[in-house]
């Protein structure tokens, strides 16, 4: 079965600094990779997401992630930080010819500092 | 729009007893799923539905029972409650094609004493 790693539980960045959350995956065939934000007693929103094509893929609130197969990585960025991004991060991957399991990742929380 | 939600917000039981968690959405989608969600652990899948009437275990289904007799409810039942089902239950939503994203609800905060 597919799965995520999320090797930090947590990631410090001071506010206008570029922040990189990271996230490799596992998978028998081709991946859908996903990010989503959680803020404090709110469910999942979605960021952004790879699918084919272009491996540098931008999203919602000025984030992008950059899908590098050799690496099997999808990590998240963002040029300058906001105290706003400050957030619970999680990283999904769905095997496409696996239909309905999609894996996440134990999440990586982001605290940014003014 | 609503979008995906889900009764109620915070339930306490105790051990033994039974309740029923409802997830509505209304944005037409085929797809629907309930996760929990345990401190460093992310999230993982209990059971999901590909469509009306139909259901299929996830990663984690035992202790749960799900239905799906409407398009836009996915229910999800713990018939006899444990201190180990104490979690956040997320459901979520997806139109197909696969490569789509999932929407979620808010979540249900449930404590098992």
């Amino acid at each position: 079965a597919q799965s995520v790693a999320q090797p930090e539980d947590q990631v410090n960045v001071a506010e206008g600094n570029p922040l990189t959350v990271k996230c490799t995956y596992s998978v028998s065939g081709n991946p859908y990779l996903f990010w989503y934000v959680q803020y404090p007693n709110r469910g999942l929103q979605f960021l952004l997401k790879y699918i084919t094509g272009d491996n540098l893929v931008k999203g919602s609130y000025g984030f992008e992630a950059e899908f590098n197969k050799s690496q099997t990585s999808f990590h998240l960025k963002k040029p300058s930080a906001l105290v706003s991004d400050s957030a619970l991060y999680f990283c999904a991957v769905r095997d496409m010819g696996r239909d309905n399991d999609m894996r996440f990742g134990a999440g990586t929380r982001l605290t940014v500092k003014p | 729009n609503a979008g995906v939600t889900q009764t109620p917000k915070f339930r306490v039981l105790k051990t033994g007893q039974s309740m029923t968690l409802l997830c509505a959405q209304d944005m037409n989608h085929e797809y629907m799923y309930w996760y929990r969600q345990d401190p460093g652990m992310g999230l993982r899948l209990i059971h999901y539905s590909v469509g009306e009437g139909t259901t299929a275990k996830g990663e984690v289904p035992d202790g749960y029972n799900v239905s799906r007799l409407k398009k836009q409810n996915f229910l999800l039942g713990l018939e006899s409650a444990a201190p180990s089902q104490t979690s956040v239950y997320f459901c979520a939503s997806m139109g197909p094609p696969f490569r789509n994203e999932q929407f979620f609800g808010p979540g249900t905060r449930l404590t098992v004493l």
